[in-house]
């Protein structure tokens, strides 16, 4: 048990729709990261939050935001969903900014329909 | 474009056998990760290093700064070894901002 929690773990909607995941990081990790791995891009980081701000971006769609609250607790929200959306959307923890080794999550596998 | 190679894609063992997975990337780098994939789909992280060789347990990995590259080996090899091992390296400065080899899907059998 790697201590970040990630829900839901499984999520079937339809085009167009908007979900919400949720991660919770490890006890004490202020950064948190989102990735999404799809069959055909492999893994990908999409952004990371450090302590409530946002910290670097990578290949995160308009469609996609983020945030982390102040609990440190982040969502990813993802709307105007698309087929090619249809991946495993993993959160990962760390307690600083650029160092050590992350805690990934279960996963938030999404189906899109 | 700063990429990540993975070799081999896939790899088929036999209990016992000692298992070398490479990972060459083409700039320099502040930090590599190896991480671990079951089926199931979680992701574990095995190692992060930057020079030299880290051990745990059957679990070694080496990289070497001037060749860009970098190997994961498993002794004695076990069916549970069964996963997808992934390199994932941090360019320069860029945070925790890492980039992805494709994998390399390990199955070991009895």
């Amino acid at each position: 048990d790697s201590g970040v929690t990630q829900t839901p773990k499984h999520l079937i909607t339809a085009t167009g729709q908007r979900v919400t995941l949720r991660c919770s990081p490890r006890s004490g990790d202020l950064s948190v990261y989102w990735y999404q791995q799809s069959l055909d891009q492999g893994l990908q980081f999409l952004i990371q939050y450090y302590n409530g701000e946002e910290r670097a971006k990578g290949n995160i769609l308009e469609r996609f935001s983020a945030q982390q609250f102040p609990d440190l607790h982040s969502e990813l929200n993802l709307s105007s969903l698309e087929l090619g959306d249809s991946a495993l959307y993993f959160c990962a923890s760390s307690p600083g900014t650029a160092t050590g080794e992350l805690f990934f999550g279960e996963g938030s596998r999404l189906t899109v329909l | 474009k700063n990429e990540v190679e993975q070799s081999p894609q896939n790899l088929t063992a036999q209990e016992g056998e000692f298992i070398t997975i490479n990972c060459s990337y083409s700039v320099g780098i502040s930090a590599l990760h190896w991480l671990q994939q079951h089926p199931g789909g979680g992701i574990v992280s095995l190692f992060m290093l930057s020079s030299g060789k880290k051990k745990h347990g059957r679990l070694i990995a080496t990289i070497n700064i001037q060749e860009k590259h970098s190997s994961l080996h498993i002794t004695a090899s076990h069916p549970r070894d069964s996963a997808v091992y992934i390199c994932a390296v941090r360019w320069g400065n860029a945070g925790n901002m890492l980039t992805f080899g494709g994998g390399t899907r390990l199955m070991v059998k009895p």
